[in-house]
């Protein structure tokens, strides 16, 4: 069974960053895409990101280009997403998801049967 | 403001049928991209319900059913149950190598 395992809620001072972490067990890693998604209190689903870990190449929405940074380590099947300068507004739960295509035999999907937990981000002074 | 455009909310009471439609364009729905659709229950994580526009992932019950037209696409519910009561997202992708949820819909079971 997927499981895929945040680290734990986090609070920030404005223009500080963040990291947070998904790691996943039960599959296999490396051929999956992951990207990040979250959620401002009491609004919708805003996707930041995602990468393929064994090319180690990520792709940005257009909103967080320079200010996020998404890794993947496969030694650890351990993605993170790092968002810097952090303002009030990027209070929200982060979700790690993962691709439902395996890349090995198949292109990406674009869409995500796994989810981690979600981890709540607080910018706050 | 969301690439995708959902009705805020929707209501129907137990046994009804209730649709959830989402409204794109010609970069993403009507470029072909397929829909998705997820169901969050409070306090959790999105749930898958819907891929590639009308199938249903193993565990989804029958009666949700997904379809799509042009620039549009539509979440069927029948038989509401009071378990239903959720959010729901559709989203798909953009050709700004974007992906794209809707605003969601609340949907209340009366």
């Amino acid at each position: 069974q997927v499981q895929l395992v945040q680290s734990g809620a986090e609070v920030k001072k404005p223009g500080s960053s963040v990291k947070v972490s998904c790691k996943a067990s039960g599959g296999t890693f490396s051929s999956y895409a992951i990207s990040w998604v979250r959620q401002a209190p009491g609004q919708g689903l805003e996707w930041m990101g995602g990468i393929i870990p064994i090319f180690g190449t990520a792709n940005y929405a257009q909103k967080f280009q320079g200010r996020v940074t998404i890794t993947a380590d496969e030694s650890t099947s351990t993605a993170y997403m790092e968002l810097s300068s952090l303002r009030s507004e990027d209070t929200a739960v982060y979700y790690c998801a993962r691709d439902a295509n395996d890349l090995s035999s198949s292109g990406i999907s674009y869409y995500f049967d796994y989810w981690g937990q979600g981890t709540l981000v607080t910018v706050s002074s | 403001q969301s690439v995708l455009t959902q009705p805020p909310s929707v209501s129907g009471a137990p046994g009804q049928r209730v649709t959830i439609s989402c409204t794109g364009s010609s970069s993403n729905i009507g470029a072909g991209y397929d829909v998705h659709w997820y169901q969050q229950l409070p306090g959790t994580a999105p749930k898958l319900l819907i891929y590639g526009n009308s199938n249903r992932p193993s565990g989804v019950p029958d009666r949700f059913s997904g379809s799509k037209s042009g620039t549009s696409a539509s979440l069927a519910i029948t038989g509401l149950q009071a378990e239903d009561e959720a959010d729901y997202y559709c989203q798909s992708y953009d050709s700004s190598l974007s992906v794209s949820f809707g605003g969601g819909t609340k949907l209340t079971v009366l």
